[in-house]
């Protein structure tokens, strides 16, 4: 069956460290997206990407960078991780067309504290 | 500016209740998509709903159902007969022609046995 997962599942890491968050999926999805899960906040868009080579800004991109090289996997970097970072992140896929407004799949997130 | 109010921060019912869930949302876009997902205490997002601004009917989906008014940009979920497994959060979600989703704060759902 398709899916979409994402690891590490849980991560401890110290400030001014880089971490990076893989996101896998075969779904064969075009659009990929990153979001992080903050009490109060909702779900807020980090990064995007419509395909392969492209990524795009969201809501909350500061200290955050992605990069597309394949269909599959997105991952989510941070430069120099900061406390504000601590959150729980959740990837997400959708649509075999480029911009399709899709229904969102979700990944089953990633926990991440920075000490 | 595309935008998503759940005004109910938290609800608490008791099993069997009835209980609606609030979204109302912002856009300009005459073209667009209304989500609902779950969230459930073990933290994935289900996928529970789809819509799309030109279709208004009402959906139901055995104890769920959801009332899509663009009169009042509006989209709320009702579950009938609620039971305990049903306690989750849920999001209501908007996309528009933009491809982005947009969120809301969610409702945290607590169905007392």
């Amino acid at each position: 069956d398709a899916e979409i997962t994402q690891s590490p599942r849980h991560k401890i890491t110290e400030t001014g460290r880089q971490v990076t968050l893989a996101c896998h999926q075969t779904w064969n999805h075009n659009n990929m997206f990153w979001y992080r899960q903050d009490l109060g906040h909702g779900l807020r868009l980090i990064h995007y990407s419509y395909g392969v080579q492209d990524t795009n800004k969201g809501e909350v991109s500061d200290g955050y960078s992605v990069s597309r090289s394949n269909t599959e996997d997105l991952p989510l970097t941070l430069e120099s991780a900061a406390s504000s970072q601590t959150s729980v992140y959740f990837c997400a896929s959708s649509g075999e067309r480029e911009f399709s407004t899709d229904t969102q799949y979700f990944g089953p997130g990633t926990r991440l504290t920075v000490l | 500016a595309q935008k998503v109010t759940q005004a109910q921060t938290e609800i608490s019912v008791v099993e069997k209740e009835d209980v609606t869930l609030d979204c109302v949302y912002e856009t300009r876009d005459t073209t667009y998509y209304l989500f609902w997902y779950k969230q459930p205490p073990s933290g994935e997002l289900v996928f529970l709903i789809r819509r799309n601004s030109f279709d208004e009917q009402n959906e139901i989906s055995g104890r769920y159902s959801w009332n899509f008014q663009k009169s009042t940009s509006s989209f709320n979920f009702t579950i009938t007969a609620s039971q305990v497994v049903d306690s989750a959060v849920y999001f209501c979600a908007l996309s528009d022609t933009g491809n982005q989703f947009y969120f809301g704060t969610g409702t945290s759902l607590t169905v007392i046995p």
